[in-house]
């Protein structure tokens, strides 16, 4: 079954703990994206990469990092330097270099920091 | 950077009514403007997209118009059905931009019955 997974579904963690959510998918897909969700906002872009071990930083980075060793994995780190981690976390993937093409999202995380 | 204003935020429409969707982008080199549907606790899903090279494309009861000069693009959804009720997200994206791809803040569509 082709899909993309994200774990966990929810997430608690206390102030000054890292977490890292995390992000699989078995679609081939070259490009793998993170986002942000808070209500009213939108997704915002956290990184993006577009290959194996490179990746960029989108528009909301600071506080977060990321990893691209294998091309079916993204794992995503929230540091406690991210000042307002309390979010939804989205994963997406899309296929070849293009900059078209539909992004295929994960169910997501919802992370609470206590 | 690319930034991609949404409006309205909020829509109440009348079962069998339309709806429309509006949305802005900043960056001329934008040329690809796909529109996600998000219900109730599901992921974004792609419902239609359309390119810098094209004017208008339809689905169904779904279109999407887009004004280059203008930088502006539309969602209208015609014949509204109570499963039309979600969250629309458009987006803009470019190659020059390294294939990012940027949301509006999204509108949030109630059909009532």
């Amino acid at each position: 079954d082709g899909g993309i997974t994200q774990s966990p579904k929810y997430l608690f963690r206390k102030e000054g703990q890292n977490v890292t959510l995390s992000c699989e998918q078995n679609l081939n897909h070259d490009a793998m994206y993170w986002y942000r969700q808070d209500p009213g906002q939108g997704l915002r872009l956290i990184y993006y990469s577009q290959i194996v071990n490179d990746f960029q930083k989108g528009d909301i980075a600071e506080g977060y990092s990321v990893s691209r060793e294998k091309k079916e994995s993204f794992p995503l780190t929230v540091t406690s330097a991210q000042k307002n981690p309390t979010a939804f976390y989205l994963c997406a993937s899309r296929s070849g270099a293009s900059n078209t093409g539909e992004l295929f999202f994960g169910e997501g995380s919802r992370l609470t920091v206590l | 950077g690319e930034n991609v204003e949404q409006h309205p935020s909020t829509l109440s429409v009348q079962e069998g009514d339309s709806a429309v969707i509006k949305c802005t982008y900043s960056d001329s080199a934008s040329n690809y403007f796909p529109w996600y549907k998000q219900e109730l606790g599901k992921r974004p899903q792609l419902i239609i997209d359309i390119r810098s090279n094209v004017g208008e494309k339809k689905d169904q009861r779904i279109a999407v118009t887009l004004n280059k000069t203008a930088k502006h693009f539309s969602l209208h959804i015609t014949e509204t059905q109570p499963e039309d009720s979600a969250v629309y997200f458009c987006a803009a994206s470019n190659r020059a931009a390294g294939n990012k791809l940027t949301f509006g803040g999204g509108t949030r569509v109630l059909v009532k019955p």
